[in-house]
Order: structure tokens, then sequence, then C-alpha cells
């Protein structure tokens, strides 16, 4: 079945730092979702990425999906005490599939 | 509005009690779905409702089971469950298309399980 790898499991960082989590499915998806969940909190939906090499930005973070469609990742430039949480990315397979194959998740942790 | 709501917040339960955990969406999403996630690890995928039928079972026991009563409207029906049953139950919702980029999943706040 369709596997989503994502590293690092945990990332720890100065305030200030810049901090990357990459995902990579053993598939070509259809597209790719990034959630934040907050410590006792619920996936929050962040983005979602459709086409093949596509680049997004949200103020300080920067989403890209792989020309191949099979690897993204999520760089986050300049920490803050409120990125804190634990980022996943969860792929689609097809056109249609109702199926998200979440990645593990990176936590991150924010030194002030 | 992206709200999917979720009733009760915290169920604590014995094992032979009977409960059900509740999810509401106005967003006209079609899909819905049930996930369990246990702590610092991902969502699990436990059911599908697409236009109010059942579409994913992903193999979960039969002490969970399902209901959609309307396109609104999710329920998850708990009976007999175990300790490790404890966990946070989330729903989500989604468009039910057909074309790529409409499938973006929703999630409530969840409901936190506690079965002694």
């Amino acid at each position: 079945g369709q596997q989503v790898m994502q590293i690092p499991q945990y990332q720890h960082v100065q305030e200030g730092e810049d901090f990357t989590t990459y995902c990579n499915s053993s598939t070509t998806l259809s597209n790719i979702q990034w959630y934040k969940q907050r410590p006792g909190g619920h996936p929050v939906f962040l983005i979602q990425l459709v086409k093949s090499g596509e680049v997004k930005k949200q103020k300080r973070l920067t989403f890209q999906f792989g020309e191949a469609k099979k690897n993204s990742s999520l760089h986050i430039t300049a920490t803050q005490t409120t990125d804190v949480g634990t980022y996943f990315c969860a792929g689609l397979s097809g056109a249609g599939s109702y199926q998200l194959t979440f990645g593990k998740g990176t936590k991150l942790s924010v030194i002030p | 509005d992206t709200e999917v709501t979720q009733t009760p917040k915290h169920l604590v339960m014995g094992m032979t009690n009977k409960k059900s955990l509740k999810c509401e969406q106005h967003m006209g999403h079609r899909a819905m779905y049930w996930y369990k996630q246990k702590a610092k690890k991902p969502p699990e995928l436990m059911f599908v409702y697409s236009y109010e039928k059942l579409s994913i079972n992903e193999s979960v026991p039969s002490r969970f089971s399902p209901e959609c009563p309307n396109s609104s409207l999710l329920n998850l029906h708990l009976h007999a469950l175990q300790p490790e049953d404890s966990a946070l139950y989330l729903c989500a919702s989604s468009q039910a298309d057909r074309w790529g980029d409409r499938e973006t999943q929703y999630f409530g706040p969840g409901t936190r399980l506690l079965v002694l």
C-alpha cells in the first residue's frame, strides 16, 4: 500500500532559526496536504498542493511539491514560539480518492 | 465557514457502557470521516462516508459502529470498548469531488475518549 515517509521525527530549534520537514511518498500523489497540530489540539489544515513543482507561500511558511509529485517539503523561516506543534503531511493517491495517507509527523520545538 | 464540531469533548466510559460520539458540519461537504489518533501518532482512518453511504471501513472492530443520518451529521456508536481504544477520535469532512483539488479534509476538535 501507499506509504508516506516524513523526516525528521523531532526538531528542536532556537527561536529565529529556520526549520524544514520533508515528505516522500512511495507512489505518485494527486495532491498533498499539510496540517499543523498544536499540543492537545487537532490537525488544522494549512495548505494543499496539486501541481507538479508547485510552490506556495504563507507568510514565513513555504511549501513545495516535487516535479514527480512524490515528495514535498515545508520550510519555516525565522521560527517563532507560536510555530510549536507537530506538522503532518498527508497524500492523496488519486483524484476522487478519499483516503489520506499521513506521514508520521515532525514535532517542532522552539527554544526561546 | 470551515468548522466541524464534535461532541462531547471528553468522554470516560467503562467497558460495558454504550456511548455515541457526534460530529456535525454545515459546509455542504458530502464526504465525512472518522479517524482515531493515539498520542504521538498520526490520525488513522477508520471510516469514510460518501453521500451518506459507507464507502471505506478500515477493518475496524464491530464495537465501533458508524452512522450517517444525513449529509451534515456523523455518529460513532461505541459498545464494549477496551482500554486500548482510549484515544482522540477525530471527525473530518471534505467535498466529495472527483477533480482533485477539492478534497481538503477539515478536522473537528475531536473527542478525547478514556476507557476504564
